[in-house]
């Protein structure tokens, strides 16, 4: 049974950079692109990056310069980390893998940025 | 503000049939596979049509996806309860060089 279960700290103050882990369970990283998609508070979802299995990652260009996403295979995990943030960056974070007809989220985890 | 443009809400009452649109550009839809993802409230979103018309395994037929140059749908037909739900469309952007997402659809079911 395919299981990704993530954590990380859920409240951050202003300028301090967001930091979560995706544990994959039960599939290998090879095929799959792994994924973080963010949803504010009664908003809809933001793609923030995705990596592969070869490590090559893309983000979106409005958070570009601020995310970082990466792969350690040895662990089979996945990770986070947003950095400089506000509390425009207070959502529920997902971890994703994706390809094709497959598609296997996180529970999600709610970060909270506030002082 | 979204790339991909859907209606805010929807509605259909039981048994009818309801579409949701996805109005995106060349860039995405029109050069792209689109993706619809169904999120029940309180949940992960869950894939429910991909590459613009496929459905994944375990996805009724009720849910069927189609695409015509820079739109795409979601057509729901015999609607239940249980389609009450967030939908959204998602695809790939070649001049942001990374995936969008529509602003979300709010189905409503009478």
């Amino acid at each position: 049974q395919v299981q990704l279960q993530q954590w990380g700290a859920g409240l951050l103050k202003p300028s301090e950079t967001l930091s979560l882990t995706c544990a994959v369970y039960g599939v290998s990283f090879s095929g799959y692109n792994w994924n973080w998609i963010r949803q504010p508070p009664g908003k809809g979802l933001e793609w923030i990056g995705e990596i592969n299995h070869s490590g090559s990652a893309n983000y979106n260009p409005s958070l570009n310069s601020r995310v970082i996403i990466s792969l350690d295979t040895s662990k089979n995990q996945f990770s986070l980390k947003l950095s400089s943030v506000t509390a425009a960056d207070t959502a529920v974070y997902y971890c994703a893998a994706e390809a094709g007809s497959i598609s296997y989220w996180g529970q999600g985890a709610l970060v909270t940025v506030s002082s | 503000q979204s790339v991909l443009t859907q209606p805010p809400s929807a509605s259909g009452t039981p048994g009818q049939r309801v579409t949701i649109s996805c109005s995106g550009s060349s860039s995405n839809i029109g050069s792209n596979y689109v993706y619809w993802y169904q999120q029940l409230p309180g949940t992960a979103p869950k894939l429910l049509i991909y590459r613009n018309n496929q459905r994944p395994s375990g996805v009724p037929d009720r849910f069927s996806g189609s695409k015509s140059g820079t739109s795409a749908s979601l057509a729901i037909s015999g609607l239940r309860s249980e389609d009450e739900a967030d939908y959204y469309c998602a695809s790939w952007n070649d001049s942001l060089s990374g995936r969008v997402f529509g602003g979300g659809t709010k189905l409503t079911v009478l």
